[in-house]
Order: structure tokens, then C-alpha cells, then sequence
């Protein structure tokens, strides 16, 4: 069975901190990954990972993609209260099915 | 403004009495799908639409039903809705390319079934 795990599902960390947030699949005929935030709506769009070890940076957010061992990370310094949110994980498939992860709830305090 | 609009935002409705939710895109997007979102379950993926007149089952297509006979629109159709559909519902929109695979959002639509 197709799967995309996130870990951990919740995260509480302090302005300034550095947090690197998990996705693991296993996934047939994989297409691509890709990274969302959710805040109290509809997700919007990160990055698209498709090859390997090739890094993705958008300001302080980052994420690389390991296609041997199957996982990709996302990486946020310095984070603020306004990277509060739930980041969600999905992976394309084959036959452009999208497989979400259940997300990770991460919280900055002040 | 490229958006993807979905009708009603809210809807609170009764068991078996059947409903339409409306979904269109204004970004001329070959692919477009509906998704359920249930706390502890993520999104989940109901039906797709690579083109006009294809579509596809996702992960949880059971008492739902779709038509793609645009383009633009994707409308979902629950033909007896029952409580377990009570969910928060979103239709997304992208290419169909190696370009991207990014998918853009509607705002979502909260069903309440009764």
C-alpha cells in the first residue's frame, strides 16, 4: 500500500529556533514530492523536489530530497511566529495520484 | 486573478438528501480533484481529472461521484450524503506536465451532513 509518513506530527519550538521537519514514502512509480503550508485554509505551495540531492531554498525554508532512502526533509531557520502552521507532505505518483501525509503541526512561540 | 472558486463555502444538510459542491479554475489546468481533509487523516484524495471526460478514482471515492465535461469545472456530487462525509472539502487545479506538479488550492468548502 502507498504511504507518505510525516514526523513529527507536532512540534512547539521558540522564535529564533531551527526545525527540520520528516517525510518518508513509500510510494509505486514515484513522480515528484511536494512540500504545502496550511494555515487556517486551503494549503499553498512551497517546493517541488523531483531529483535527488538537489537543494531547494526559499529564505529561511529549505528542503532536499533523498530518492534511495526514500525521504525528504524541510528545513526552517529562524523561525518566527508566522511559520505557525501545519506542513504537509505529498508525493505525485505514476498515474498523477497525490498521496498526503497527515502533516506536521508546528508552533512558534515568542 | 488565477484562482480555483469553490460553491458553497458552508453547507449544513440532511442524511440522503443529495448535493452538489461546484468547483472551478480559471487557469486553463488540464488536471484538477477533490480532496477531504479529516482531523488525524490529512487530505485524501476523492476523485481526479486529467482532462475532459477522464476521470479517476483516489483513495476514498466511495458515495461520491464527479464529471468533468469542461475545462474549467470539476463539480463533486454526493448522491445520498451521510454523517461520515461530514468534512472539509478542497478542489485543487494544475498542469499536467514535468514542469510542475504543483497544485493550486480552492478556498474549501465545510459540509456538515446530519
Amino acid at each position: 500500500e502507498d504511504k507518505v509518513v510525516q514526523s513529527p506530527l507536532s512540534l512547539v519550538v521558540h522564535e529564533g529556533d531551527t526545525v527540520t521537519l520528516n517525510c518518508s514514502y513509500e510510494v509505486t512509480n514515484f513522480r515528484s514530492l511536494l512540500w504545502y503550508k496550511q494555515e487556517k485554509k486551503a494549503p499553498t505551495f512551497l517546493f517541488m523536489l523531483t531529483s535527488s540531492g538537489i537543494e531547494k531554498k526559499s529564505g529561511r525554508l529549505s528542503s532536499i530530497l533523498d530518492k534511495k532512502e526514500l525521504f525528504s526533509i524541510l528545513n526552517i531557520t529562524a523561525t518566527q511566529t508566522g511559520d505557525s502552521a501545519v506542513y504537509l507532505c505529498a508525493v505525485v505518483q505514476g498515474t498523477y495520484k497525490y498521496i498526503f501525509g497527515t502533516g506536521t503541526r508546528l508552533k512558534v512561540l515568542a | 486573478e488565477a484562482q480555483v472558486t469553490q460553491n458553497p463555502r458552508y453547507l449544513i444538510t440532511v442524511t440522503g438528501k443529495k448535493l452538489t459542491v461546484t468547483c472551478s479554475q480559471n487557469m486553463n489546468h488540464e488536471y484538477m480533484s477533490w480532496y477531504r481533509q479529516d482531523p488525524g487523516l490529512g487530505l485524501r484524495q476523492i476523485y481526479y481529472s486529467m482532462n475532459v471526460e477522464v476521470t479517476d478514482k483516489g483513495d476514498v471515492p466511495e458515495g461520491y461521484k464527479v464529471s468533468r465535461k469542461e475545462k474549467r469545472n470539476f463539480p463533486l456530487i454526493l448522491e445520498s450524503p451521510s454523517p461520515n462525509q461530514t468534512s472539509l472539502y478542497f478542489c485543487a487545479s494544475s498542469l499536467t506536465s514535468a514542469v510542475t506538479y504543483e497544485q493550486y488550492f480552492g478556498p474549501g468548502t465545510r459540509l456538515t451532513v446530519t
